[in-house]
């Protein structure tokens, strides 16, 4: 079936720093790709819209500058969250939909927990 | 107004026994999606289960059966027959609109934590 693959899975940095995941989708195209954001026991939350040759549509609230998402090609984006700090700490994921079918489907990343101390 | 609510922070099931797991959703929009995810300690998102508001029957996926009452607005996942395995997090989400070619954004509700003890 589809797959959506996430790395790092872990990362731990220090304050001030970047950190780049990578979500690809390894079995077909992705022209969109979702990134959420979960907080340890809360539900997740749609940080923005990633599309592939396009810029990305960032939910209210959502720091563009911070969140950085390239959307390169049909199988890969990436989220950076540049000078990370403490509060940046949070479990990303990724979502995409394989295409075809009629439900909308979507396949989620393994997810990737960043440490920001 | 929160568009999908789940009222159930936590709950517990015995083995074989099954359970219900309440989700009630509030949209003005006459097509849209259900849907139920499985989040095991891991984080990953298992999909489980999907109801379109225009199917006339209940979803069902194995063990997995979706109880859509579209009048109330409620989507109820039931687990029958429940094993330890089941124990996890568990989400209800919703899409607005028909389903689009690239995708469209889930609203996700607060979760319940099934934990199934023998």
């Amino acid at each position: 079936g589809a797959v959506v693959s996430q790395h790092p899975s872990r990362v731990i940095c220090k304050s001030g720093t970047s950190v780049k995941i990578e979500c690809r989708s390894l079995d077909f195209q992705a022209t969109t790709m979702f990134w959420y954001r979960q907080f340890p026991k809360q539900s997740l939350m749609l940080m923005a819209t990633s599309n592939e040759g396009s810029k990305a549509t960032y939910e209210q609230g959502v720091e563009k500058d911070k969140f950085l998402i390239n959307h390169a090609s049909l199988t890969l984006s990436t989220l950076t969250v540049t000078s990370a700090h403490p509060e940046d700490s949070s479990f990303y994921i990724c979502s995409a939909r394989a295409g075809g079918g009629r439900i909308g489907e979507l396949f989620f990343g393994e997810g990737s927990r960043l440490t920001v101390l | 107004a929160q568009k999908i609510t789940q009222t159930q922070p936590g709950m517990f099931v015995q083995e074989k026994e099954a359970v219900t797991l309440d989700c009630t959703y509030d949209t003005s929009d006459p097509s849209y999606g259900l849907f139920w995810y499985k989040q095991p300690s891991s984080g990953e998102m298992i999909f489980l289960i999907y109801q379109g508001s225009y199917d006339q029957q209940n979803a069902t996926e194995g063990r997995y059966s979706l109880n859509f009452q579209k009048a109330r607005k409620s989507a109820n996942l039931v687990i029958s027959a429940s094993q330890l395995g089941d124990s996890a997090m568990y989400f209800c989400a919703m899409r607005e609109g028909p389903p689009s070619g690239g995708g469209n954004k889930l609203t996700f509700g607060t979760g319940t934590q099934l934990k199934v003890e023998l």
